[in-house]
């Protein structure tokens, strides 16, 4: 069974761009969950889709928004980048939402704002 | 609102030998899960042992056991004959039935051969 893929896995954008970040979740699989990693702030909940709908959201501004498609693949999009925004994105898939459901990680997106 | 501390930012232990990362959390929910990930300088997450707050008996996956004292709202990681390839970032996790994934910090972990 493949695993979860990410892509693109480098990015680098310019402050006040945009970007959209894309993740494919193991097949029957239908949650998502984002979050992102800094070296200072460590890993953070950006959000959870289960059945295309947003089942949690983390503490982040409205720039970070998300959403999900009827195949379950998912997409993570930031407007207006910040350098704050240079992290390393990750995506989780499970096949339910909360409890003790493992997540299964995707390698990530790295993205560099410059 | 649920925090997981990691109180080892790093961590090293001889090659064969045995090593205990910690891990406090605090909550007020009585049904959550915890979890430890390791995260290999490769970045790819993978779960290494899971613990049903419900469930008295400590989790134990081959080298990899868990002390879980739930009053103390502790949740340690115990590496048995630890290998060069337990190298890694090692994450604990809470997460409640309904809520989202809370890491900690992490702890570096380094094997010596």
């Amino acid at each position: 069974k493949a695993g979860v893929t990410q892509t693109p896995r480098y990015l680098i954008k310019t402050r006040g761009q945009q970007v959209t970040l894309s993740c494919s979740p193991i097949s029957g699989h239908r949650s998502v969950s984002w979050y992102q990693q800094t070296p200072g702030q460590g890993l953070q909940f950006l959000f959870e889709y289960f059945s295309e709908t947003q089942r949690n959201k983390g503490n982040f501004p409205g720039r970070f928004s998300g959403r999900q498609f009827s195949n379950s693949r998912s997409e993570m999009n930031v407007s207006t980048l910040e350098l704050g925004d240079s992290a390393l994105y990750l995506c989780a898939s499970s096949l339910a939402s909360g409890g003790a459901d493992e997540q299964y990680f995707g390698p990530g997106t790295r993205l560099t704002v410059t | 609102a649920q925090t997981v501390t990691q109180s080892q930012p790093e961590m090293s232990v001889q090659e064969a030998e045995t090593v205990t990362l910690s891990c406090t959390y605090d909550t007020s929910e009585s049904d959550y899960y915890l979890f430890w990930y390791k995260q290999p300088p490769s970045r790819q997450m993978i779960l290494v042992i899971r613990q049903e707050a419900y469930k008295q008996q400590n989790a134990t996956e081959n080298r990899f056991s868990v002390n879980f004292q739930k009053a103390a709202k502790s949740f340690s990681l115990k590496i048995s004959d630890s290998q060069l390839g337990d190298a890694a970032m090692y994450f604990c996790a809470y997460r409640s039935a309904s809520n989202d994934m809370r890491f900690g910090a992490g702890t570096r972990l380094t094997v010596k051969p």
